[in-house]
């Protein structure tokens, strides 16, 4: 049992380029969140979806775009990196319904250079 | 908006002292506080939540509504208690985490 899976673990960027972050969970989980973690800022929402086919903006949701035509795939892309989205981005992962404890399930990171 | 405050960003005790990571809240609903723990090269995960009222690895932590606190302690610290810990609230209709800017804790030996 994988839990949540998050490719590349590393990527430099150019300013300007664009780049898609995959995020796998295998345990049939609803709710679905980007975070990317910045040091002295903790966590902070990028984007997430409570379901196939559903995404919605979260706190800093500029400069992304993210789609969930899978339920067990959230993907992350950048359009146009900049220096500002140098970071540590994490996937996260929860289920819906009773039962929910609110436990996020995070994949391993995913360190993105923009020079 | 919620908001989850951890004023110290770095935190050192000496191994078997007590230790005690601060976290504030402001949310205008009942809240649904967490605190999460990230060991080095380690993802994230759940330490403990207040609603179980638990005690995990000798961590506990008590919700506060008078004070909006919800601070995290352990007696005796072990040096494999070294880590960033992270506050967290839970809101929305996703249940999404508003995470506290972190506390990077250092047991010393």
């Amino acid at each position: 049992n994988a839990g949540v899976t998050q490719t590349p673990k590393f990527r430099v960027l150019k300013t300007g380029q664009s780049m898609t972050l995959l995020c796998a969970q295998d345990m049939n989980h609803e709710y679905m969140y980007w975070y990317r973690q910045d040091p002295g800022m903790g966590l902070r929402l990028i984007h997430y979806s409570v379901g196939e086919g559903t995404t919605a903006k979260g706190e800093v949701p500029d400069g992304y775009n993210v789609s969930r035509l899978k339920k067990q795939n959230f993907l992350l892309g950048l359009e146009s990196a900049a220096p500002s989205q140098t970071s540590v981005y994490f996937c996260a992962s929860s289920y819906f319904g009773t039962g929910n404890t609110g436990e996020l399930f995070f994949g391993e990171g995913s360190r993105l250079t923009v020079l | 908006a919620q908001r989850v405050t951890q004023p110290e960003k770095l935190l050192s005790v000496f191994k078997g002292a007590p230790v005690e990571l601060k976290c504030n809240y402001s949310y205008s609903g009942s809240p649904e506080l967490f605190w999460y723990v990230q060991y080095s090269r380690q993802r994230l995960q759940l330490l403990l939540r207040h609603i179980s009222r638990e005690s995990i690895k000798g961590f506990t932590a008590d919700l506060n509504k008078g004070e909006t606190s919800f601070h995290l302690k352990k007696p005796f610290a072990q040096e494999e208690d070294s880590a960033m810990y992270y506050c967290a609230l839970l809101s929305g209709s996703a249940r999404q985490l508003t995470f506290g800017s972190g506390t990077q804790l250092t047991v010393l030996p």
